[in-house]
């Protein structure tokens, strides 16, 4: 299995710009969470979905930012506008409801606002 | 509130020096601790889950272990691939299924 697969790795842009990150989960896996992490706050949950329905949102900071997830192999998480208060490192994770629980987490997505 | 506490914030090993990580947790009724292994610039990476206090779980150079308020992850004769950020977290059972995470330890192992 490839994993969760997040793009883009790196992203740099301006105060301003709408930002949209990308994620495809682990095949079969009817969990995906999308997170931030900072030096500041650690990695906090942003939103999940399960079978494409968002669960908890709670965690998204603004109404700038927003997720969808269209189908169950792909999700976005969209801020719009950025601010610089809003770089980070964005993760994508993916997990089932059965057994462990356990999430797997892609490589991430490093976001610059300038 | 669920709260993770992990202990220490950093830690520096020699090469073969054993030590623990802790990992204190507040949660109102525990469905799994886990432990993962982040590296500078990638995702976390899973390592163990816990369930009930009692548990220890191995692989390799780790064992990790669990009580009603903590958890640790032991290191035995660590090494220079050991280095690397561990992260604690808690899954309430009241939830679905999202975990809250602790601000980990960075470890680092010198030759």
């Amino acid at each position: 299995d490839a994993g969760v697969i997040q793009s883009p790795r790196h992203e740099v842009t301006e105060m301003g710009q709408e930002v949209t990150l990308r994620c495809k989960p682990i095949s079969g896996h009817d969990y995906l969470f999308w997170y931030r992490q900072t030096m500041m706050r650690g990695l906090e949950l942003l939103i999940y979905f399960n079978n494409n329905v968002p669960i908890d949102d709670s965690g998204m900071p603004e109404d700038r930012f927003s997720a969808k997830m269209p189908n169950a192999s792909f999700s976005t998480l969209k801020i719009q506008p950025s601010e610089p208060r809003d770089s980070a490192v964005y993760f994508c994770a993916s997990g089932t409801s059965g057994g462990s629980r356990t999430q797997y987490f892609g490589p991430g997505t490093r976001l610059l606002v300038l | 509130e669920d709260q993770v506490t992990q202990s220490p914030e950093a830690l520096r090993l020699q090469e073969g020096e054993s030590s623990s990580l802790n990992c204190s947790y507040t949660v109102s009724g525990l469905r799994g601790l886990f432990w993962y292994r982040q590296d500078p610039g990638k995702g976390p990476e899973f390592l163990f889950t816990l369930y009930s206090a009692g548990e220890e779980k191995e692989k390799e150079r780790l064992k990790a272990t669990l009580t009603k308020k903590e958890s640790f992850l032991h290191i035995t004769a660590p090494k220079p691939e050991d280095s690397a950020t561990y992260l604690c977290a808690v899954q309430a059972s009241s939830n679905n299924n999202d975990m809250r995470f602790g601000a980990g330890t960075r470890l680092t192992v010198k030759p």
